[in-house]
C-alpha cells in the first residue's frame, strides 16, 4: 500500500501559482497518481490524474518525475475560490480502494 | 451529468439508534465507497462494495456495516450509534478500474446526541 505524504497546509496570493507535493515512496509500477480537490461541506472532486512525465488538463498540471516517488500539482494564478484542500492519492492497481491521506489545505489571500 | 446522491444532508440521532445512510448513484458504476471525514484526520474509509452483494471493510469498519442490495445502492448502517459516530460521512462511485475518477455526494452531517 502505497502511503502518500504532504504538507498540511499552504498559504498563497491571488494570481500566484501554487505547486504542491506529494511523497509516494513506496508506489509501485502499475499505479497511478490522482489528484482531488475538497471545497468546504462538499464531496471531493477529481482534478488530475497521471502516470509519469507531465500531464495537463484545464484545472492543473501535474509533474512526476522519472522515479515517480513524488508528484507536484501545480495551479497557474490561483484566485480566491481555489481554497481548498487538495488530497494526492495513490490508485492501486491490484485493489479497487481509493486512501486518502489528510490532504494539504490551500488558502489563497487576496 | 453523473450524480451521487446521499439521502440526508444533516441528521441527528440519539445514542443506541440504528441509522441507515442511504446513497444512490446513476452511473452503473460497479464501485461503491463509504467515508467517514473529521477535522484533522482527512477521509477514513470505512467499506467499500465493487459488486451487487459483495463488500470489503476499510481502514475503520467497527461499529458499522453496510447493504448493498442493488447496483445503485450503498447503504451504510450504525447498528447502536455512539457520539464518536458524530463525523460527516461521504459516498462515493467509481467504475470497475482503479484508475479513474471517483465522484462524491454532497454528505451527511450525523450527529449522535
Amino acid at each position: 500500500l502505497a502511503k502518500t505524504t504532504q504538507p498540511i497546509s499552504m498559504d498563497s496570493y491571488e494570481g500566484q501559482e501554487v505547486n504542491i507535493t506529494c511523497s509516494h515512496n513506496n508506489i509501485a509500477t502499475n499505479d497511478y497518481i490522482t489528484w482531488y480537490q475538497q471545497f468546504p461541506s462538499q464531496g471531493p472532486r477529481f482534478i488530475i490524474q497521471g502516470y509519469k512525465t507531465k500531464v495537463t488538463n484545464e484545472v492543473a498540471s501535474l509533474f512526476i518525475p522519472a522515479d515517480r516517488k513524488s508528484s507536484t500539482l501545480s495551479l497557474p494564478r490561483v484566485s480566491l475560490s481555489d481554497t481548498a484542500v487538495y488530497y494526492c492519492l495513490v490508485e492501486e492497481d491490484s485493489s479497487y480502494k481509493l486512501i486518502f491521506g489528510s490532504g494539504t489545505r490551500l488558502l489563497v489571500r487576496p | 451529468d453523473v450524480k451521487v446522491t446521499q439521502s440526508s444532508r444533516y441528521l441527528v440521532k440519539r445514542t443506541g439508534e440504528k441509522v441507515f445512510l442511504e446513497c444512490v448513484q446513476d452511473m452503473d458504476h460497479e464501485n461503491m465507497f463509504w467515508y467517514r471525514q473529521d477535522p484533522g484526520l482527512g477521509l477514513r474509509l470505512i467499506y467499500f462494495s465493487y459488486d451487487v452483494k459483495m463488500k470489503e471493510k476499510g481502514d475503520i469498519p467497527e461499529g458499522y456495516s453496510v447493504s448493498r442490495e442493488k447496483k445503485e445502492r450503498f447503504s451504510l448502517i450504525l447498528e447502536s450509534a455512539s457520539t464518536n459516530q458524530t463525523s460527516m460521512y461521504l459516498c462515493a462511485s467509481s467504475p470497475r478500474t482503479g484508475y479513474t475518477e471517483a465522484f462524491f455526494g454532497q454528505g451527511t452531517r450525523l450527529t449522535v446526541v
